[in-house]
């Protein structure tokens, strides 16, 4: 059973561009969150998601940042016109159910780098 | 507002000596989890164990057990016969239903350093 897949594993973008990390989470896993770690930092909540519904965005920027999980592939959390400081390693964390006894599988990450 | 506090940047720890990592939390849930993770130096999060708010003995799970004192809202990690393999961010979190979000809410780590 493979883990929680986040690809790329590292992105490199300039300012202004837009940044689209990919998260696949665990087979039978139907519950997504992202997270993102600035450097000596724990991590922070950004956005949870089940499948086509965002359950809770409180943790998400109001603007350029956005996130899915459609009926069929991946979660994307997308980040538009990206600036130095969204530079970060983002999390992306599944569980088959939002019951608080469940542990949360961790991605690998994905490391931005913002030029 | 869910809160969980570290109060440890860092520790250092003898090998094959015992270490405690301090954890404190805040909620006004009666039903939430609380979780250890492991971060090595490679980035990636690693569970190490799980208590739950109305579990009544202590976790364990191999070198690692949780030291659990609800009426504190105190749940400290000890790693028993510390390796090398230890170093690394370790992060207290919990889990609960407040505003209907189970979100994994993060301390801000304690960085371990296990010298030989």
């Amino acid at each position: 059973n493979a883990g929680v897949m986040q690809n790329p594993r590292h992105l490199v973008r300039r300012r202004g561009q837009e940044a689209r990390l990919r998260c696949s989470p665990m087979k039978g896993h139907s519950h997504v969150y992202w997270y993102r770690q600035l450097p000596e930092e724990g991590l922070k909540f950004m956005v949870y998601l089940q499948k086509e519904n965002i359950i809770d965005e409180s943790g998400m920027p109001k603007e350029r940042f956005s996130a899915e999980f459609p009926k069929e592939g991946p979660s994307i959390l997308r980040i538009q016109q990206v600036v130095r400081g969204d530079s970060a390693a983002y999390f992306c964390a599944s569980s088959p159910s939002g019951t608080d006894n469940e542990k949360l599988f961790f991605g690998s990450g994905t490391q931005l780098s913002v030029l | 507002a869910q809160k969980i506090t570290q109060t440890q940047p860092g520790m250092f720890v003898q090998e094959k000596e015992a270490v405690t990592l301090d954890c404190t939390y805040d909620t006004s849930d009666q039903s939430y989890g609380l979780f250890w993770y492991k971060q090595p130096s490679s980035g990636e999060m690693i569970f190490l164990i799980y208590q739950g708010s109305y579990d009544e003995q202590n976790a364990t799970e191999g070198r690692y057990s949780l030291n659990f004192q609800k009426a504190r809202k105190s749940a400290n990690l000890v790693i028993s016969a510390s390796q090398l393999g230890d170093s690394a961010m370790y992060f207290c979190a919990m889990r609960g239903s407040q505003g209907g979000s189970e979100k994994l809410v993060f301390g801000k780590g304690t960085k371990l350093t296990v010298n030989p």
